[in-house]
């Protein structure tokens, strides 16, 4: 069974530039997750969606933020225009909906955007 | 408020001692915890998790945690460090709607 994964791992832009993080889960997991650290602090809840609804978006930032995970499968999450401070590394999560793992969150390898 | 606090930003270990990440917790309901681990390059990986019933959990590579609601903490321990398991540790306990709240962080170091 395949991970959860995120592409790109690393991505660099520069102020004022667009970027879009894509995640994709672990087939069959309707729920999915947006975190994210920034250097040297905890890692943050961004949002949760429940197939291609949100759940729960209280932790996005800011109106510079957008997720989208049309039909329930993949999720994007873009920023425009970014900031110095939207540097950092994006892990995506998923879970099942039932079931006894619907407890554990699965982790990507995240993406690493830095803002220059 | 769901919350967790690790104590110690950095740990270091001889190959072969004793490994303890301590996490505390704050829950206003009974807490679900968890402790995950990312090696370098990689993503979280789950090591064990507690939700109910036995308070001595085992995970994976050696590692167990034991619940202590007298003490609100949820300590990580291994008996005898290995040079594979130098990473960056987080514990977490899941908030009330499903998302996970992370301490900082402890990153062990093993040394030979």
């Amino acid at each position: 069974e395949a991970g959860v994964t995120q592409f790109p791992s690393h991505s660099v832009i520069e102020k004022g530039q667009t970027v879009t993080l894509r995640c994709d889960p672990i087939s069959g997991h309707d729920n999915l997750y947006w975190y994210r650290r920034v250097m040297g602090k905890e890692i943050k809840f961004l949002l949760h969606f429940v197939k291609e609804s949100k759940q729960d978006e209280s932790g996005m930032p800011n109106n510079r933020f957008l997720a989208e995970r049309t039909g329930g499968t993949y999720s994007t999450l873009k920023v425009q225009p970014a900031e110095l401070e939207d540097s950092g590394v994006y892990f995506c999560a998923s879970s099942p909906y039932l079931g006894r793992d619907r407890d554990e969150q699965y982790f990507g390898p995240g993406t690493r955007l830095t803002v220059t | 408020a769901q919350s967790v606090t690790q104590l110690g930003s950095h740990v270091s270990v001889s190959e072969g001692a004793l490994v303890l990440l301590r996490c505390n917790y704050s829950s206003s309901v009974p807490p679900y915890l968890f402790w995950y681990v990312q090696y370098p390059n990689q993503g979280l990986q789950l090591l064990l998790k507690y939700t109910t019933g036995a308070t001595l959990v085992k995970g994976i590579n050696g590692f167990e945690a034991e619940f202590k609601k007298s003490e609100t903490s949820f300590h990580l321990t291994k008996p005898s460090a290995h040079m594979s398991d130098a990473a960056e540790y987080f514990c977490a306990v899941r908030g009330p709607r499903d998302d996970m709240r992370f301490g900082a962080g402890t990153r062990l170091t093993v040394k030979p």
